[in-house]
This record gives C-alpha cells, structure tokens and sequence, in this order.
C-alpha cells in the first residue's frame, strides 16, 4: 500500500521568511515523489519530482525538497516566500509502477505582506 | 505544444441530468488518467484509461459513473442522474507511453479542470 501524509492543511509566511512544506510517505517499494503546485481555479503544475537519482532535488520557481529514508519524508521548502508562492501544494507518491499517482489532502500557503 | 485540454471548465446540472467531461491528452500521450478534487480535500484517483480500454478504475463509483477512451476523440467521464455530492472539480491528466525515451516515471501532466455543480 501507498499513501502520504501533508502535515498542516494551511500554513501561513511572512514574504522574504522560509516556507517548509512536509510530506511523509507510506511505501512497501523505493517510491517516486512528486510535489505539485495548484493555483486558483487552475490545474496541477509539476514543481518537482524525485525519481531515485540525487536525494536533493531541485525544482522549478526556486523550490527544492529532501529526499529522506530513514524518515519517510520529501518535505518542500524554499528559502524565501513571494507573494506569488501562494497556492495550494500537493505532495503525492507512485511506487512499484502503480497506475497512478497517490496525493495527500493538499497544504494552502498564505504569504503575508 | 497544447496541453491537457479539458472542456467544459465550468458545468451546470440539476440533480438527474448528466454531466460529460471531456479530456484530449497531450500530443503523443496514450494514457489517461481522471481524478475527483472534492472542496478542501485532495485529488482522488477514479480511473486511468488507454486508447479503447479501462486500465484500472478501481477508483469510479459503482453507478453512474462511467469512462471511455475511444480510438478516435477525447477521453469522456460520464456521470449519470448527478446527485449534490457529485459537485465537484474533474482533473485529467495524461502521461507518455510506458518506457517511452524521456518518461519521468509516474509524471501526469494535468488539464486546468472542469468544475462541476449540481443544483
């Protein structure tokens, strides 16, 4: 079986200040992660994706996560918040070539001026 | 490149009508996947789809609701004598044939959505 978990279904920054995004994961089999970002009234868009190569990956819009076995987990971070960071972040999972992608509930960031 | 395109964007029924979703998937994409994004909660598998055939749909409803992909035209999530609870935003998403050069394992690239509210 495979599932994630997003601690925290909103979490709110100052602009400038660290955004930390956790994801833990459930997987018998080594797992794909991906994070995905959700603006309003729009579709997913791939922020970044860990498929078994470097354990720090690296994504789009200055946002990178942690692959860590030994804790199950893929948090998202970015060191510093801009308005346009605020959005909806999916954390979701696919292992042993599974026919689709697993989510977790979805983190809401707010970005205070 | 056109993305995933998903039409209507924006649905209206009345409880008992049909609602049909349509997805075209991204050029040289044979697979088709639909998921449900209910208010606050995350995206829900329902079923993944390649040409003229039901992969898994371990994730639709028993009733009312059905899929296809046929060999020539969109993907089409139909969803028969809606009820409020199937109010909801549809996501399709599609992805690369299997062992394609350049598959990113498990990546879905998804449409912008079709919001569905019943009245």
């Amino acid at each position: 079986a495979q599932s994630v978990t997003q601690l925290g279904s909103h979490v709110s920054v100052s602009e400038g200040a660290l955004v930390l995004l956790r994801c833990n994961y459930s997987s018998s089999v080594p797992p794909y992660l991906f994070w995905y970002v959700q603006y309003p009234n729009q579709g997913l868009q791939l922020l970044l994706k860990y498929t078994s190569a470097a354990t720090l990956v690296k994504g789009i819009n200055g946002f990178e996560a942690e692959f860590k076995k030994s804790e199950t987990s893929f948090h998202l971070t970015k060191p510093s918040a801009h308005m346009s960071d605020a959005a909806e972040y999916f954390c979701a999972v696919n292992s042993g070539g599974a026919n689709n992608l697993f989510f977790g509930t979805g983190t809401r960031l707010t970005v205070i001026p | 490149n056109a993305g995933v395109m998903q039409n209507p964007r924006h649905l209206v029924r009345r409880r008992g009508q049909e609602a049909r979703l349509r997805c075209s998937p991204m050029k040289g994409h044979s697979h088709v996947y639909w998921y449900r994004q209910l208010p606050e909660e995350g995206l829900k598998f329902m079923v993944y789809l390649q040409k003229e055939n039901i992969i898994d749909e371990s994730g639709m409803p028993k009733e009312r609701f059905s899929a296809e992909f046929p060999k020539e035209g969109p993907s089409i999530l139909r969803i028969q004598q809606v009820v409020r609870g199937d109010s909801a935003a549809y996501f399709c998403a599609s992805s690369p044939p299997r062992g394609s050069a350049g598959v990113s394992s498990g990546e879905l690239f998804f449409g912008e959505g079709s919001r569905l509210t019943v009245l």
